[in-house]
């Protein structure tokens, strides 16, 4: 079964300033999809970013990228010019070749944005 | 169509009542699935429906859950003889198509307590 670990519960960063937020995964497939979700308090998850495992370009949407390093199984999150507003809780989340198609989720990164 | 609903936003039972919640998914998505989520951790996969039809359920659903989506549009999530451990939120999500990268989309989920 795959998983998909955020080793950082929480993290911090100054308005304006950059953070990354790290995932790593554990999976024996070769094909497969890789997703970044904000979820404000009491409100929806978001998507922020998508990666497909076969592109070795990184995605990038406005002040978010990701580094993707297939090999070492890792998917890490830049946020650049933070704003307060990026202030949530970021999942990192896996999706395989399996019949559903369902996510799996890391457990977390809480970010907190400092004026 | 504003994205997918769900109801009720809260709910407190006494613990061994029944309980069912609604997801209306986006109308043209014929994917719907339902996670659970505890407090601090990621959302967890419980069930997925293409169209009418329940093709997956995780382990973690265990008898006393039971989901249904009659004619592919809205679904419900039952759960019967409710515990204090099935406190959470449950979240539903759609999506179209069958391509990796089609966005899932979430409600903001119902939140259940047990007491």
């Amino acid at each position: 079964a795959q998983t998909v670990t955020q080793s950082q519960p929480e993290m911090s960063v100054q308005e304006a300033e950059t953070v990354t937020l790290s995932c790593t995964y554990d999976t024996s497939e070769s094909d497969y999809y890789l997703f970044w979700y904000k979820q404000p308090p009491s409100r929806q998850m978001i998507l922020v970013i998508r990666q497909e495992a076969y592109k070795q370009q990184n995605a990038t949407e406005n002040r978010f990228s990701v580094n993707f390093q297939k090999a070492a199984k890792s998917f890490s999150l830049k946020i650049s010019d933070s704003q307060l507003g990026d202030a949530a809780m970021y999942f990192c989340a896996y999706r395989g070749s399996g019949s559903a198609r369902q996510l799996t989720f890391g457990s977390g990164t809480q970010l907190t944005v400092l004026p | 169509d504003t994205g997918v609903s769900q109801d009720p936003r809260h709910k407190i039972t006494k613990r061994g009542q029944n309980v069912t919640f609604r997801c209306d998914p986006i109308s043209e998505h014929n994917r719907l699935y339902w996670y659970r989520q505890t407090l601090g951790q990621g959302p967890e996969f419980l069930t997925y429906f293409q169209n009418e039809a329940q093709l997956e359920k995780s382990r973690l659903l265990s008898d006393r859950f039971s989901a249904e989506r009659p004619k592919g549009s809205f679904s419900t999530l039952e759960i019967q003889r409710t515990e204090q451990g099935d406190s959470a939120m449950y979240l539903c999500a759609s999506r179209p198509g069958t391509g990796g990268l089609y966005g899932y989309t979430f409600g903001s989920g119902t939140r259940l307590t047990v007491v």
